[in-house]
């Protein structure tokens, strides 16, 4: 089945504690991208990247880390996690090469940080 | 700056009746216009999109309409049914091209009477 699989979908941490949140995509896509969904803000990219080795930021990237060693994998990383971060992340890969519009959202990663 | 944002965040329609959703935007150098629905608990996900050198493109049931004159974007839903009630955002890829940014509206919720 062609998915975008994140991992894990629910997490609590506390602030300062290092934490990657996994993104995997099983079809082959070329582009994909992390955003984060707060109440009243609705969507906001974060990273993305349009290909292996190739990241640009978004409109939130502060406190936030990306890497893309393989086109399957997208992990998001927080070093230093603070409560403002606290949100609903959200990973997605596209299908048509460089392009961002039709894409593949996982589930979702609910993350607290105390 | 960079907008995207809906006319109303809510919507209520009688099952079998047409919906629109509208959507006012910002950049006028944008290149694709995209529709997504999103499910309770679920991701965004892709419903049809535009180019900005369009005015109209049609799916199944579904219709966007593009009018750069007064930067407004609207999704037209045929026959609405129970299941299409979720959350609509709208979003655009600012910049000719695409370069790989998306930037979404905070979202319209659709509630769908029997």
């Amino acid at each position: 089945e062609a998915q975008v699989t994140q991992n894990p979908r629910y997490l609590i941490t506390v602030t300062g504690k290092k934490l990657t949140v996994t993104c995997s995509q099983n079809m082959n896509h070329e582009y994909m991208s992390w955003y984060r969904q707060d109440p009243g803000l609705g969507l906001r990219q974060i990273y993305y990247s349009m290909n292996v080795e190739v990241t640009d930021k978004g409109d939130v990237p502060e406190g936030y880390k990306v890497s893309r060693k393989e086109k399957r994998n997208f992990p998001l990383i927080l070093e230093s996690p603070s409560p403002n971060q606290t949100s609903l992340y959200f990973c997605a890969s596209s299908p048509r090469q460089g392009v961002s519009t039709e894409a593949f959202f996982g589930q979702g990663t609910r993350l607290t940080v105390v | 700056g960079e907008s995207v944002g809906l006319h109303l965040p809510t919507l209520s329609v009688q099952e079998g009746d047409n919906s629109i959703i509208n959507c006012a935007y910002s950049n006028s150098a944008s290149d694709y216009f995209i529709w997504y629905k999103q499910e309770s608990g679920k991701g965004p996900q892709f419903i049809i999109d535009i180019r900005s050198n369009m005015d109209k493109r049609q799916g199944q049931r579904v219709t966007v309409l593009l009018n750069k004159t007064v930067k407004h974007l609207s999704l037209q839903i045929a026959a609405t049914q129970p299941g299409d009630s979720a959350v609509y955002f709208c979003a655009e890829t600012p910049g000719s091209g695409n370069t790989g940014k998306l930037i979404f509206g905070q979202g319209t919720t659709l509630q769908v009477k029997p």
